[in-house]
């Protein structure tokens, strides 16, 4: 399996909160994904990162940020949460464009 | 952007038996198709990919075709097996200024009966 490490693993916290989820790859792969995935709608991109402290936007973006600081760690971060925003989050993982991308086990995420 | 549709949205096979998944896909500039299964409480795991320059890939059970012309590729899972109860996404993508994004279908389904 892809050394990808999401954490939490879990988290419950209240509507506008920060919270910050963490993906960590022991890969050294250069591309980055977060996915957010809820029921009906299927796997949606959030952020990617294509190096270090290079990000762009996926469909999803509003409300979301992120940052890589170091090609291992990526951070996905909601400044002021919302209950839209619960739903399960993954973090991927490639070694370049066009490659395989490797997920991790997710992060649930509930927002009271 | 591209416009992954999966069907059937739930499968239910007797063990035994063959499943199968297609989509399709809108961007004609999409050239890699991977398929992932997903179980419960576990994040998408890549069991077979695609380029477009094949038309064809198979690995022991499982196997998926490419119809570049109809923009359509699927998933064949021969002599099914309980373990094989999951869902399972597909994805396109392309080289560009994309940067090779998944854009996911929403899902099969697939129970397997004993």
């Amino acid at each position: 399996d892809a050394g990808i490490t999401q954490s939490p693993r879990h988290k419950v916290t209240e509507t506008g909160t920060p919270v910050t989820l963490r993906c960590h790859q022991t890969e050294n792969h250069r591309y980055m994904y977060w996915y957010r995935q809820d029921p009906g709608h299927g796997l949606r991109l959030i952020h990617y990162s294509y190096g270090v402290k290079d990000t762009d936007k996926g469909e999803v973006s509003d409300g979301y940020s992120v940052s890589r600081s170091k090609t291992e760690d990526f951070l996905l971060t909601l400044e002021s949460a919302t209950s839209s925003q619960t739903s399960v989050y993954f973090c991927a993982i490639s070694e370049s464009e066009n490659q395989p991308q490797h997920f991790g086990d997710g992060t649930r995420l509930s927002i009271l | 952007g591209e416009n992954v549709e999966q069907h059937p949205s739930t499968l239910s096979v007797q063990e035994g038996d063959s499943a199968v998944i297609k989509c399709t896909y809108s961007d004609s500039a999409s050239n890699y198709f991977p398929w992932y299964k997903q179980e419960l409480g576990k994040g998408p795991q890549l069991i077979i990919d695609i380029r477009s320059n094949v038309g064809e890939k198979k690995d022991q059970r499982i196997a998926v075709t490419l119809n570049k012309t109809a923009k359509h590729f699927s998933l064949h899972i021969t002599e099914t097996q309980p373990e094989d109860s999951a869902v399972y996404f597909c994805a396109a993508s392309k080289k560009g200024s994309t940067l090779g994004r998944l854009y996911f279908g929403r899902g099969t389904q697939l129970t397997v009966w004993p």
